[in-house]
């Protein structure tokens, strides 16, 4: 079975323009979820779709969207970057009753 | 407010001997605790879970116990190895609350020294 993908793997932004990232969960699995990590805050919570809803949602400011599609891919969009926007972006993905998450490699962003 | 809390940033231990990563949490509604591992330039990996109506999870090298009183959690990995050398994340959950996801510590660094 088939990890969590998340492309592209590398992505450098300047400040002000946008970007979209992507996710792929695991096969079956309809609840996708976004977390930033930055060096010395963990893992913060973005937040998390479920068939093609938003479940959840942290406390990002609204240039943080999201959206998932009919066969659960997922996107991540920022709008207008900014500078402490620059860190990794996780996706996870987890099963009908089961609060494991499985984690993609994430996409590091850095915003110049 | 942070609700889950990894105090320490680091920790060093010698090969073999015993590695303690502490957690403490705020939330009373916790009821669902995950340990996860990550290694750099890669996303994080689950370890161990342990539900709050247990007081200890094992699994091979590691053991997680819960102090629900004390709101304290800890992995113990024994013995440590270098390949154990990662960033180690505590999570809790709610699990029957509506805010279903898991709330993570800033983690802690283990090195383990041959």
């Amino acid at each position: 079975k088939a990890g969590v993908t998340q492309t592209p793997r590398y992505l450098i932004k300047t400040r002000g323009q946008q970007v979209t990232l992507s996710c792929s969960p695991i096969s079956g699995h309809r609840s996708v979820s976004w977390y930033q990590q930055t060096p010395g805050q963990g893992l913060q919570f973005l937040f998390e779709y479920f068939s093609e809803t938003q479940r959840n949602k942290g406390n990002f400011p609204g240039r943080f969207s999201g959206r998932q599609f009919s066969n659960s891919r997922s996107e991540m969009n920022v709008s207008t970057l900014e500078l402490g926007d620059s860190a990794l972006y996780l996706c996870a993905s987890k099963g009908q009753n089961n609060e494991k998450l499985f984690f993609g490699s994430g996409t590091q962003l850095s915003v110049l | 407010d942070q609700q889950v809390k990894q105090n320490s940033p680091s920790l060093s231990v010698q090969e073999g001997r015993i590695s303690i990563l502490n957690c403490d949490y705020t939330n009373s509604m916790f009821d669902y605790f995950l340990w996860y591992k990550k290694y750099p330039a890669e996303g994080p990996t689950f370890l161990i879970s342990i539900s709050s109506i247990k007081d200890k999870n094992e699994d091979g090298r590691f053991t997680v116990f819960l102090n629900k009183s004390a709101k304290h959690l800890s992995l113990h990995i024994v013995p440590s190895q270098p390949g154990d050398s990662a960033v180690y994340f505590c999570a809790a959950l709610n699990y029957g609350g509506s805010q279903g996801n898991l709330i993570f510590g800033k983690g802690t660094k283990l090195s383990v020294k041959p």
